[in-house]
């Protein structure tokens, strides 16, 4: 199975900050990594994938970046419905899916 | 604009199956351009696949799962389900239905609002 780490694990930010997640797979993915945020209580929901697309209807201040075994999630000028968990997934292996264990974006 | 909607049981006790459905509106799921997959994440925990339904019934199952799993489709209507046999308090967790197509590269695009499942006597 292919694992997905991501640093770190929770990061306390302020409205207007920009941030930067890591997510790291356990082996070359070439760029079949997706981005997703989940509020409390919600499903998530896609932001970005092939690790640098931007979903339909997702801010531009979402972007990302990477190829094989690294790849950023940045969020420019933070707002305050920004502030929720995220979470990378790889679909490079389509036997199994597998996701990151998720960052929490805190209000500072 | 597609829809996806979980249903089933909300509590099941251990041993026993747990049965669930996604009803999908706005799209086929037999058009062939899009998986179908199941998705779980426990109570403050993270997200774990569980397996995926394609076009013409082929499955992929998660394999630390594949032995408790069946993914099963009814294109009459436009549903797919999740049976899950011999549950423990492990399998407790909210149970997601979502798309997922080549077309974004195998990105969970839609997203059901999930189902909260309890494994308890």
């Amino acid at each position: 199975d292919i694992q997905m780490t991501q640093s770190p694990s929770s990061l306390s930010a302020s409205v207007g900050d920009r941030v930067t997640i890591t997510c790291r797979a356990s082996q070359s993915i070439s760029s079949y990594l997706n981005w997703y945020q989940q509020k409390p209580g919600k499903a998530p929901k896609l932001l970005i994938h092939a690790a640098s697309s931007l979903h339909s209807g997702v801010p531009s201040r979402f972007s990302g970046s990477g190829s094989e075994t690294d790849f950023t999630l940045t969020i420019s000028n933070l707002q305050p419905e920004d502030f929720a968990t995220y979470y990378c997934q790889q679909s490079y292996s389509s036997l199994m899916y597998t996701f990151g264990p998720g960052t929490k974006l805190e209000i500072k | 604009q597609v829809r996806l909607q979980e249903s089933g049981p909300g509590l099941v006790k251990p041993a026993q199956t747990l049965s669930l459905t996604c009803t999908v509106s706005g799209g086929s799921i037999s058009s062939g351009d899009y998986y179908w997959s199941w998705i779980r994440q426990p109570p403050g925990k993270g997200l774990e696949w569980i397996g995926y339904i394609y076009y013409s019934d082929s499955t992929y199952y998660n394999p630390s799962l594949k032995s408790r799993i069946t993914i099963l489709e009814d294109t009459s209507k436009n549903q797919f389900s999740l049976e899950l046999s011999s549950v423990t308090a492990a399998d407790t967790a909210i149970y997601y239905c979502a798309r997922h197509s080549s077309l974004t590269t195998d990105a969970f695009d839609v997203w059901g609002q999930g189902t909260m499942v309890t494994v308890s006597s």
